[in-house]
């Protein structure tokens, strides 16, 4: 079974703050996807990467960078936290572009809040 | 990149009922869809692929109408446990899933 591990359920942040999210997928993938959850605004993806050290800008990628440094683990950076970014964040991966029809699996999610 | 939209419910339905959702995308070229089901504050989980005309697992159910442009899910018999939100995903290509905002069922004893 596919293991995606983030590191906190819930992390409670001051407006300002740089915010580290951490992401672990034990499954080799290649694909490997940060999202955020809002009600009524279902999945948006912020940023994803096919690869180490590569990254691409998904839809909503404004006030968030991010880092892989190796295949296993993708990072999603908060550069100064807001209130408008207090959210769900939903890390996911999926087995690569050869396999163009591969599901994701998700981790169990962080509950950000920033105040 | 176009929207898939999802009726957001809720469904209420007694124990034993069947209950379908649909689901419509617009890009004609998608060639995977998915079925996610997400419980309270946790994270999706995948339910069903559906690459072809359809899939079956169990007492689930996807069909896939490429002539209309939706997916739908059926659920026979359902159980307590079924309560859910339930996603629908379509795969544009290029490892980029779009996602519904989902549908919330609430089954009732």
């Amino acid at each position: 079974d596919v293991k995606v591990t983030q590191s906190s359920r819930y992390l409670v942040k001051r407006t300002g703050e740089k915010v580290f999210l951490e992401c672990v997928q034990d499954m080799d993938h290649e694909n490997m996807f940060w999202y955020r959850q809002d009600p009524g605004l279902g999945l948006r993806l912020i940023y994803f990467s096919y690869d180490v050290k590569m990254k691409e800008k998904g839809d909503i990628p404004e006030g968030y960078s991010v880092s892989r440094e190796k295949k296993e683990r993708f990072s999603l950076i908060l550069e100064s936290a807001s209130t408008n970014q207090t959210s769900m964040y939903l890390c996911a991966s999926s087995i690569g572009t050869g396999w163009p029809n591969s599901p994701l699996h998700f981790g169990n999610g962080t509950r950000l809040t920033v105040t | 990149r176009k929207e898939v939209e999802q009726d957001p419910g809720p469904f209420n339905v007694p124990e034993g009922a069947t209950v379908a959702f649909n689901c419509t995308y617009s890009n004609s070229a998608s060639q995977s869809f998915f079925w996610y089901r997400q419980d309270c504050r946790k994270e999706p989980k995948l339910l069903m692929s559906v690459y072809s005309s359809g899939n079956e697992d169990g007492r689930f159910t996807a069909q896939l109408n490429r002539a209309s442009q939706y997916i739908s899910l059926l659920i026979r018999d359902s159980k307590l446990s079924d309560s859910a939100t339930y996603l629908c995903v379509e795969n544009q290509g290029t490892d980029k899933l779009i996602f519904g905002t989902g549908t919330r069922l609430q089954v009732f004893p």
